[in-house]
């Protein structure tokens, strides 16, 4: 079974600058989960989604960040425009739903995206 | 919001030894869930708890859900060189948002 696709795996970037990141999650997975990781600390979720719709997008900055899943497989995520706080790995991660409507918090992540913002 | 403090925050030991860690929370958490990230790759599921006091085992793992479901604990049994990386607690309490702790990295001596 395929895993978490995700690229690019590196970006190097000036500034104010814009920058995209694709994820392509696990076949049949109707969640996807989007997850900045600053170096030293733990994944901070940013946005999840459950099919093409939102579930949570609290701690998305929505001044620079959007994020968008069509027709429910995909999804991409930008940055425009980028700050030097925004160098980090950003994780795509995806998750059967549970019968019940509930997550059992078994996500499936990909290898990440390494943003470094010069 | 929700935070987990997970200690200690690294430890060096030596080939063989038995490792403990923990993640603490001041909310409840209806699930309790330990990730492995390796470096350059994303976290894995090593064990997923989802009752209060339950005690589950993955090979050398073992954790446990605790009791007033504000924490949960890890152990790995003599200690492997392929048990380096960090070790992540996550907690679940309602829907579906899922919250790391800031993690423990693990270093092994051979």
């Amino acid at each position: 079974e395929a895993g978490v696709a995700q690229s690019p795996r590196y970006k190097i970037i000036e500034k104010r600058q814009s920058v995209a990141f694709w994820c392509n999650p696990i076949s049949g997975h109707a969640t996807l989960y989007w997850y900045q990781q600053i170096l030293g600390q733990g994944p901070k979720l940013l946005i999840q989604f459950q099919n093409n719709g939102v579930v949570d997008d609290s701690q998305l900055p929505k001044d620079r960040f959007s994020a968008e899943r069509l027709k429910g497989v995909d999804s991409t995520l930008k940055i425009q425009p980028a700050k030097l706080e925004d160098s980090a790995v950003y994780l795509c991660a995806s998750s059967l739903e549970y019968p019940q409507g509930w997550g059992t918090g078994e996500l499936f992540f990909g290898e990440g995206s390494r943003l470094t913002v010069l | 919001g929700q935070q987990l403090n997970q200690s200690p925050q690294s430890m060096f030991i030596q080939e063989g030894e038995d490792v403990s860690m923990n993640c603490t929370s001041s909310s409840i958490f209806n699930t309790w869930l330990w990730y492995k990230q390796d470096p350059g790759e994303g976290p894995v599921l090593l064990i997923a708890l989802y009752k209060a006091g339950e005690l589950t085992s993955n090979g050398r793992l073992t954790a446990q859900f605790g009791i007033t479901r504000k924490d949960s604990f890890l152990n790995i049994s003599a200690s492997i060189p392929s048990d380096v990386g960090i070790y992540f607690c996550a907690g679940l309490f309602t829907g579906n948002m899922l919250t790391f702790g800031g993690g423990t990295r693990l270093m092994v001596k051979p």
